[in-house]
């Protein structure tokens, strides 16, 4: 068993659409949780990087962290072509980061 | 700011042959990781270099080795190249060492092994 598990997609959405992004693990001593987008041919862009379980909002991401339930999610509000990507979860454990295989987003005009 | 760069962009070896990559950290950082990307895959933790020592390092055989330099920019060599070296490879600095500190890419070296 990964110990970061991420549907890989593709998915496919209509401009303007929220867009919801999940992972879940299995190692509770995962203590940072984070999201990068990914263009192609591009390294990956740090989106959001958070701590405790619950909330956090930048502009229209939302990232959600639920550590009883070992799933983080990753929410885009009134979602934009040039947001088409794929989105990696990424956790970290003391030095090293956990990466799930990414999801791949197409928001279709 | 400037951010991470790595060089070269592109670089097609073949097999049995040794590889060496170039990365300079973002300002301000003095700690580069080095990460794997096969092919619709995430990143894969190779090792991390801080203050010049290696400072970790993932499920990766000795023949992928590293270097920092005082500058904080760092090489990753690759001997006895194989085919399923063939991915993305990708620089990545933190600041300090510190545990969880986010990390910041580069745009990768794509390493293609025939």
């Amino acid at each position: 068993q990964k110990e970061v598990e991420q549907d890989p997609g593709p998915l496919s959405v209509p401009e303007g659409a929220i867009v919801s992004l999940n992972c879940t693990y299995s190692n509770s001593a995962f203590q940072y949780f984070m999201w990068y987008r990914q263009y192609s041919r591009k390294g990956p862009e740090l989106l959001m990087y958070t701590y405790s379980s619950g909330n956090k909002e930048d502009g229209r991401f939302t990232a959600q962290v639920d550590k009883s339930s070992k799933y983080i999610s990753l929410f885009i509000r009134d979602s934009q072509p040039s947001d088409s990507a794929t989105y990696l979860c990424a956790m970290s454990r003391g030095n090293q980061f956990y990466f799930g295989t990414g999801t791949s987003l197409t928001v279709i005009p | 700011e400037t951010g991470v760069t790595q060089s070269p962009t592109h670089l097609i070896k073949t097999r049995g042959q040794q590889v060496t990559l170039r990365c300079s950290s973002q300002s301000g950082h003095n700690t580069v990781s080095w990460y794997q990307q096969a092919l619709g895959q995430g990143p894969q933790f190779i090792f991390q270099y801080y203050r010049e020592e290696e400072n970790g390092r993932g499920n990766f055989p000795p023949r992928f080795s590293g270097l920092q330099f005082p500058n904080y920019s760092s090489e990753l060599n690759v001997n006895a190249l194989e085919l399923d070296d063939s991915a993305l490879y990708l620089c990545a600095s933190s600041l300090d060492g510190l545990n969880n500190s986010p990390l910041h890419f580069g745009n990768g070296t794509r390493l293609t092994v025939t």
